[in-house]
């Protein structure tokens, strides 16, 4: 049973669009949702992440939008860059980040052409 | 801070062969977990050690078992391999005690390949 889902698998965008991830949860108990960048050979790492109370947190290009009636959340990447190409993850976990286990999305392929 | 380090990068055995893998986490960080990526896939939670003892568990058969260190470095170990155990193997490492929200670090991963 996947208890996140994330779509698309894969996106293209161009240079200074904007790329939109979604992800949709099942556990009404998960209270942390970040989003992960990976790229090849390296392990993710922490983009953005937010808690329920919030329903937007933006820091530079990255906004996290958060529905919590729908279980849903969003990455939107203003102004991408073929810098961000990479994959990107949301996941979630209960009680908070460091102590609990995260559990991911099967992940999106970002691809953004100069 | 040389960050979540992980060896050996690369490892190749065969079925039904033990495999150990190495995480040294970062500084000051207390909590080891590790995870699971199967290509094209993302992270699945094995388990996580906190004091030298195994705090939570994934859906992983008891083949997968882990050890930490009194220096908080961890290994994980897998029995009798299996050809769907080729993934990459992450650990991530975090800081002490139960402040919430914490950022649980990502080291570069161990790729295992079943032969």
């Amino acid at each position: 049973q996947q208890q996140v889902k994330q779509s698309p698998q894969s996106l293209i965008v161009q240079k200074g669009g904007i790329s939109i991830i979604n992800c949709a949860y099942e556990n009404t108990a998960f209270d942390y949702f970040p989003w992960y960048q990976q790229f090849p050979g390296k392990g993710p790492a922490l983009l953005i992440a937010i808690r329920p109370d919030v329903s937007e947190k933006k820091e530079g290009r990255f906004t996290i939008s958060f529905n919590k009636s729908a279980k849903q959340f969003s990455l939107h990447i203003m102004d991408s860059q073929p810098g961000d190409s990479a994959t990107y993850f949301c996941a979630a976990s209960k009680g908070g980040g460091s102590n609990y286990k995260l559990t991911f999305g099967k992940g999106t392929l970002l691809t953004v052409n100069p | 801070d040389a960050g979540v380090t992980q060896s050996p990068t690369h490892l190749i055995k065969t079925r039904g062969q033990q495999v150990t893998l190495r995480c040294s986490p970062k500084s000051g960080h207390d909590t080891v977990s590790w995870y699971q990526q199967a290509l094209g896939q993302g992270p699945q939670f094995i388990f996580q050690y906190y004091e030298e003892e195994e705090r939570q568990r994934g859906n992983f058969p008891d083949r997968f078992s882990g050890h930490q260190f009194p220096n908080y470095s961890s290994e994980l170990n897998v029995n009798a391999l299996l050809l769907g155990d080729s993934a990459l193997y992450l650990c991530a490492s975090s800081l002490p005690g139960a402040r919430p929200y914490n950022e649980q670090f990502f080291g570069p991963g161990t790729r295992l390949t079943v032969l």
